[in-house]
């Protein structure tokens, strides 16, 4: 069974709007990350954020994790119509190290 | 600094025969990757190297599926032979070592269409 499961599965927004994304996950983990695939494409690291931290900022890109709820969520704000992709968090478990697990992924549409 | 290259990008094949993908990782990176995603799925870890040796294949169908990295560089995903459950994109990904902070680095996948 997969670790991650995103929420919501498919999110349609305006350009300049934020988009939130959210992940859920079962057992403890040492990490988590965030990927963005756009369409025929392979996947992109966007972010990681470990189990001792509680938020982290990439650009427009903002990722919290609350290992208490075993959740975590990724903000795009400003959204572009070149956001327009799946994005997919992914769990590295403690018990497993070093295997990363995906999620079945939310899919983002920008219109522009 | 090039990326993760893999070939073909497409391969059409009727269910019953056999088909062999190949990856090329990030020169340095010690640990690669093969994953099977499914449309509409997120990727499922297939198979791990460090080098050249097997980490994780434990959801890699063995009676028909193989895998090798030969020399801890280049890689070859094999099957033999194929289902028409097997129609998915092969992805390879790249790491530079195994540890916490693992960034994988992803090729293009190669899209598989089984008839």
């Amino acid at each position: 069974s997969q670790q991650g499961e995103e929420d919501p599965q498919a999110l349609s927004i305006q350009e300049g709007e934020n988009a939130t994304m959210n992940c859920s996950y079962k057992t403890s983990i040492n990490n988590l990350q965030w990927y963005r695939q756009n369409s025929g494409r392979g996947l992109v690291h966007l972010i990681l954020i470990r189990s001792n931290e509680r938020e982290k900022h990439s650009g427009r890109l903002r990722v919290t994790l609350d290992t208490s709820k075993k959740s975590s969520s990724l903000l795009i704000t400003a959204s572009r119509a070149a956001d327009t992709a799946s994005y997919f968090c992914a769990t590295e478990s403690k018990t497993s190290y070093d295997k990363v697990i995906f999620g079945p992924g939310t899919s983002l549409s920008v219109i522009p | 600094e090039a990326g993760v290259a893999q070939s073909p990008r497409y391969k059409i094949i009727e269910k019953r025969q056999s088909v062999a993908f190949w990856c090329n990782p990030i020169s340095g990176h010690a640990t690669l990757y093969w994953y099977q995603q499914i449309l509409g799925q997120g990727p499922k870890l297939l198979i791990q190297f460090q080098n050249n040796g097997v980490v994780d294949d434990s959801q890699l169908p063995k009676d028909r599926f193989s895998a090798e990295r030969l020399k801890g560089v280049d890689s070859t995903l094999k099957i033999q032979p194929a289902k028409l459950e097997d129609s998915a994109v092969y992805l390879c990904a790249s790491s530079l070592r195994l540890g916490a902070y693992n960034e994988q680095f992803f090729g293009p996948g190669t899209r598989l269409t089984v008839l």
